[in-house]
């Protein structure tokens, strides 16, 4: 099974700043990554697949780098309806596709 | 617009059996994988499995296989998620979501991200 490590658990950052957060595959996971961002109450949504291409409606801040075992998104300006726990998802190892334990985005 | 629509809210006896349900629209329902996805009371995303609609080809995370079933009947573009006998520590939110096209899929495999989300059932299971 892959395991998908995501640090730091939580990042403060203040609004206008720059916020990057890490995920880490057990093994090569190709560029079948996905980052999504959840906010208290909702459902889960895509901002990231293929690692670096942004999602249908996603903003320009959001990018996304890596491929292998180490990969990064960035949020280049933090706003504040981007303050969010985000998660990563490899789907490279069929039909397994593992989360990793998410990183809350909190306002510092 | 695409949609998947899921069953609300359940609040279940230890023992007890449950089935929730999640209703694509806006798409054809046959031919994308649909997963479920648990999210324990605060905490994170847990894949659960995955069905392909247009043949039922059901697959499972190790973490619970024999635990649930999956299942989908596709004259009525729905997906389900069940249990024969509930257990306190199933309570959370259950997510339904669709994989993506972006990317390579077909009927017996598919590496993609997924795209669309059901709004969640959260299940409730306590004596």
């Amino acid at each position: 099974e892959i395991v998908m490590t995501q640090s730091p658990a939580t990042l403060s950052v203040s609004p206008g700043e720059r916020a990057t957060l890490s995920c880490r595959a057990s093994q090569s996971v190709s560029s079948n990554l996905a980052w999504y961002q959840q906010k208290p109450g909702q459902a889960p949504r895509l901002l990231i697949y293929g690692a670096s291409t942004r999602a249908t409606g996603i903003p320009a801040r959001f990018s996304g780098s890596g491929s292998g075992t180490e990969f990064t998104l960035t949020i280049s300006s933090l706003q504040s309806e981007d303050f969010a726990v985000y998660y990563c998802q490899q789907y490279n190892n069929w039909p397994q596709r593992t989360f990793g334990g998410g990183t809350m985005v909190e306002i510092k | 617009e695409v949609q998947l629509v899921q069953s609300g809210a359940e609040v279940k006896k230890p023992g007890e059996s449950l089935k929730i349900s999640c209703q694509g629209s806006g798409y054809s329902f046959t031919t994308y994988w649909i997963g479920w996805v648990r999210q324990m009371p605060g905490k994170g995303l847990e894949w659960m499995g995955i069905i392909y609609p247009g043949d039922s080809d059901t697959r499972y995370s190790p973490s619970f296989q024999g635990q649930v079933t999956i299942s989908a009947d596709k004259s009525i573009n729905t997906a389900y998620l069940q249990w024969s006998s509930l257990k306190a520590s199933d309570t959370a939110m259950y997510y339904c979501a669709r994989h993506s096209l972006l990317g390579y899929c077909s009927s017996t495999s598919c590496y993609s991200a997924f795209d669309t989300w059901g709004q969640g059932t959260m299940v409730t299971v306590s004596s």
